[in-house]
């Protein structure tokens, strides 16, 4: 089945910094890489997602890449905020009836 | 926020007793699935389901069952808990199968003594 490998584990940054998560795949066949985004002791929430017909999409702070010949894709968060902090998941999915693969995770803290 | 709610928010129980968590909604969603989150290892899929009555593994589904008989209702059991199974459980619905947006319920905390 799908592998998501994620990193870093834990990633610390000063306000207004640019911060960047990785995530590496390994079903060639993975064809949808959203990221979700969780405060602390609330739900997960989906944040941006990616297509594999597309290879970078915006919206405002956050943006995502995508390079299915290597098999990974980024979240990349800009002018980062102390409201950013939260932990950050990337996951993969074929479709069908292949579930979404969730990488381990990345703590974002973002220092005043 | 999606209408879906788990059941119980926090549960304390021995080794060796049966436990089932509850997940509902009310958007009328097909697909629903149960995840575990722990420390390091993200958020690990456990059963999903496609509609009433269809169900199927996921990764980690050893020591437990599911099911759905109704499509707002989506039933986590443990059969035995162990203390490998304490644990934050999530519920999760989508609209479209593994390629939209997982609406998640609160999570339901679990430790097994």
């Amino acid at each position: 089945g799908e592998n998501v490998e994620q990193h870093p584990s834990t990633l610390s940054v000063q306000e207004g910094d640019s911060a960047v998560i990785k995530c590496t795949y390994s079903d060639s066949a993975s064809n949808y890489f959203p990221w979700y985004k969780q405060e602390l002791g609330k739900r997960p929430q989906l944040i941006i997602d990616i297509r594999s017909n597309v290879g970078e999409k915006k919206d405002q702070r956050i943006a995502v890449t995508l390079n299915k010949t290597a098999k990974h894709f980024s979240l990349h968060i800009t002018e980062t905020q102390p409201e950013d902090s939260a932990v950050y998941f990337c996951a993969a999915s074929t479709g069908g009836r292949r579930a979404l693969t969730f990488g381990s995770g990345t703590r974002l803290q973002v220092q005043p | 926020d999606a209408g879906i709610t788990q059941s119980p928010r926090h549960k304390v129980t021995e080794t060796g007793t049966p436990v089932t968590l509850r997940c509902h909604q009310t958007e009328n969603h097909r697909y629903m699935y149960w995840y575990r989150q722990d420390p390091g290892h993200g958020l690990r899929l456990i059963h999903y389901s496609y509609g009433v009555k269809d169900t199927d593994k996921g990764e980690v589904s050893d020591g437990y069952s599911v099911s759905r008989s109704k499509t707002e209702d989506f039933l986590l059991t443990l059969e035995s808990a162990t203390s490998s199974q304490t644990s934050v459980y999530f519920c999760a619905i989508s609209d479209r199968p593994n390629t939209g947006e997982l609406f998640f319920g609160e999570g339901s905390r679990l430790t097994v003594l």
